[in-house]
């Protein structure tokens, strides 16, 4: 139950194309839903998050969006640049308590 | 803020051998969280302290694995002995108010190479 699962794995997109991820969770209690991203050599970093009480977040080019009912959220990545490849990892968790991450999917944008 | 600092960025050694990481968290930060990350097991939570106490160290492997934070601004995470399976890369993180608190800051990470 306290598991994220996320997929695809590894992703290859076309420059310019959208890139999407998804994520799925059991535990009803998590409050808050944040996507990190990760550079080769670098830990990760906070990129966009979102509640439960919101169906959709737009930072620039990246949103998310997320269903309640189906306790689903996903990761999209508008008009995808060479720079944005790097591994993305979902997560979920609640107050006063540790994240769970997601597995991660390795994002390739081809130039 | 110079961030998260961690050392070594790299470390190889020979199975049997101690390893020591060392953290330094950002000022002011009173959560830290000490992460394995490998390609089959992603990131995982190994343990995290909340104003220098440890709260939940279920992720730690094994009694080979300890940590310690003997104060605000630094940790350790010892693995003694040290096995060619602990090789993965060890990560730092820090956060401020508590493990409520929703982002965390992570270091660069240390590439520990066990042979």
């Amino acid at each position: 139950q306290q598991q994220v699962k996320q997929s695809p794995q590894s992703l290859i997109v076309q420059k310019g194309g959208i890139s999407i991820i998804n994520c799925a969770y059991e535990n009803t209690a998590f409050d808050y839903f944040p996507w990190y991203q990760q550079f080769p050599g670098k830990g990760p970093a906070l990129l966009i998050a979102i509640r439960p009480d919101v169906s959709e977040k737009k930072e620039g080019r990246f949103t998310i969006s997320f269903n309640k009912s189906a306790k689903q959220f996903s990761l999209h990545i508008m008009d995808s640049q060479p720079g944005d490849s790097a591994t993305y990892f979902c997560a979920a968790l609640k107050r006063d308590d540790k994240i769970i991450f997601g597995k991660g999917t390795r994002l390739h944008i081809l130039p | 803020d110079a961030g998260v600092i961690q050392s070594p960025r790299h470390e190889v050694t020979e199975m049997g051998q101690e390893v020591t990481l060392r953290c330094k968290p950002i000022s002011g930060h009173n959560s830290l969280f000490w992460y394995r990350q490998t390609m089959m097991r992603g990131l995982e939570l190994l343990i995290y302290f909340n104003n220098n106490v440890p709260i939940d160290d279920s992720g730690m492997p094994e009694d080979r694995f300890s940590a310690k934070m003997p104060n605000a601004s630094f940790s350790t995470l010892k693995i003694q002995p040290s096995e060619p399976r602990d090789s993965a890369v060890y990560f730092c993180a820090s956060s401020s108010g508590g493990t409520g608190t929703y982002e965390q800051y992570f270091g660069p990470g240390t590439r520990l190479t066990v042979t």
